[in-house]
């Protein structure tokens, strides 16, 4: 079974701290994600890798930065955390095309 | 037009019939399709995938798309109290989902005992 893991189930920080989000993956899949879920907007692409050391832009990318130094982990960082970034934030893995897995979440909350 | 559309419900369905979930897309995102059942707190789990028109079945679930109507469903026969969730429909574009998932908003799916 596919196994993809985040650091954190519950973080609460505070305004204009930097946060880091942890997302680590056993199955050796080439492309990971980073989604927010909020209530009223489903989930959204903030930023995604498709190799090591390589990332894209989402559709919101702005407010975070993202690092991938190994295959297996890919971090989400808050530079800056803000109220409006509280949010579900969502990994997930996919072996190249299609299906993607999912991380259990981690439920941020900025104030 | 969204890319991806889902009616929010709640659909309610009695315990033991069919319930049928219905998804709209736009052009960009017009390759491949998933179903996610996303329980409440917990993240989404993939349920089916389809990548052409016609019917796929899977035990109790078949997701169907049919690309000259933009449209994929997914049906879920003998419905259980455990089928409760939020049911997300994904779509893949040109990059076959290696640039992510475009995802409806979700219907929340209510089997009624």
């Amino acid at each position: 079974d596919v196994k993809v893991t985040q650091s954190s189930r519950y973080l609460v920080k505070r305004t204009g701290e930097k946060v880091f989000l942890e997302c680590v993956q056993d199955m050796d899949h080439e492309n990971m994600f980073w989604y927010r879920q909020d209530p009223g907007l489903g989930l959204r692409l903030i930023y995604f890798s498709y190799d090591v050391k390589m990332k894209e832009k989402g559709d919101i990318p702005e407010g975070y930065s993202v690092s991938r130094e190994k295959k297996e982990r890919f971090s989400l960082i808050l530079e800056s955390a803000s109220t409006n970034q509280t949010s579900m934030y969502l990994c997930a893995s996919s072996p190249g095309l299609f299906e993607q897995y999912f991380g259990p979440g981690t439920r941020l909350t900025v104030t | 037009q969204k890319e991806v559309e889902q009616n929010s419900g709640p659909l309610s369905v009695p315990e033991g019939a069919i319930a049928s979930l219905n998804c709209t897309y736009s052009d960009r995102v017009s390759q491949s399709f998933f179903w996610y059942r996303q329980y409440s707190g917990k993240s989404p789990e993939l349920i089916m995938s389809i990548y052409s028109n016609g019917d796929k079945e899977d035990g109790r679930f078949t997701a169907q798309l049919n690309k000259a109507s933009q449209y994929v469903s997914l049906l879920i026969r003998d419905s259980q109290p455990s089928d409760s969730a939020t049911y997300l429909c994904a779509g893949a574009g040109s990059g076959g989902g290696a640039d992510g998932l475009t995802f409806g908003k979700g219907t929340h799916l209510i089997i009624q005992p």
